[in-house]
């Protein structure tokens, strides 16, 4: 089982809002985690985002738009990015990583498509 | 404005060598932990190796331990990867990249990538 999931593709309508999720491998606690998200489009290297552990330690790329956010759903042990009100240009892949066994761990990564 | 350019890629055959360079601009590259990643055409993202602010600290993936060797140069803001044996499945955009922020202000950053291609 891998250590970070995430679903192979998402579709949502423009304004609509797009719940990414980043699932840990079981025995693996999100909470003792930061979670870095990152954009990447079709011939562009990767984006930064947003990093989320907690309300208290989280930090927002500079020029990122607030509509994406980060968070984290424990019962589902999982990191979540947000894209709220989605808009054609977030169309594109989104990867999750956390550091991970002395080793930087990217899930496999989550393709956005805007109907 | 940070910037991190990376140079070196290119068509190698199997079993071949070859070195990466990553100039990095911008901040103060000796007080960072550095990162290569690759990403194979069509795939996604795979963490290759990082290095320690001072070199006294490295880590690699698995699928290049014993073949590849990161290094760094503070007095010149540079970052290397040496790449030795490759293999077909080493063929991918290798990107020089600051990860891993944990401080307030600080956040992520990645170069443009080199291409490598390994085939005969």
């Amino acid at each position: 089982q891998a250590v970070l999931t995430q679903p192979s593709s998402l579709s949502a309508s423009p304004g609509a809002s797009a719940s990414l999720t980043c699932t840990l491998r079981s025995g693996i606690n999100v909470d003792s985690y930061r979670i870095y998200w990152y954009q990447q489009k079709p011939g562009s290297p990767p984006q930064y985002l947003l990093r989320y552990k907690s309300d208290s330690d989280k930090q927002q790329g500079s020029g990122v738009p607030s509509r994406f956010s980060g968070s984290k759903d424990a019962s589902a042990n999982a990191g979540i990015l947000l894209i709220s009100g989605l808009q054609s240009e977030d169309e594109a892949d989104y990867y999750c990583l956390i550091w991970h066994n002395s080793a930087w761990v990217f899930g496999g990564g989550t393709k956005v498509t805007v109907l | 404005e940070v910037q991190l350019v990376e140079s070196g890629g290119g068509l190698v055959q199997p079993g071949g060598s070859l070195r990466l360079s990553c100039a990095a601009s911008g901040f103060m590259f000796s007080g960072y932990w550095m990162t290569w990643v690759r990403q194979a055409p069509g795939k996604g993202l795979e963490w290759v190796a990082n290095m320690k602010q001072d070199g006294s600290d490295k880590y690699y993936a698995d699928s290049v331990k014993g073949r590849f060797t990161i290094s760094r140069d503070n007095a010149n803001n540079s970052l290397y990867l040496q790449m030795n044996t490759l293999r077909v499945e080493d063929t991918a955009v290798y990107y020089c990249a600051r990860i891993g922020s944990t401080t307030v202000n600080s956040e992520d950053y990645w170069g443009q990538g080199t291409l490598v291609t390994v085939s005969s």
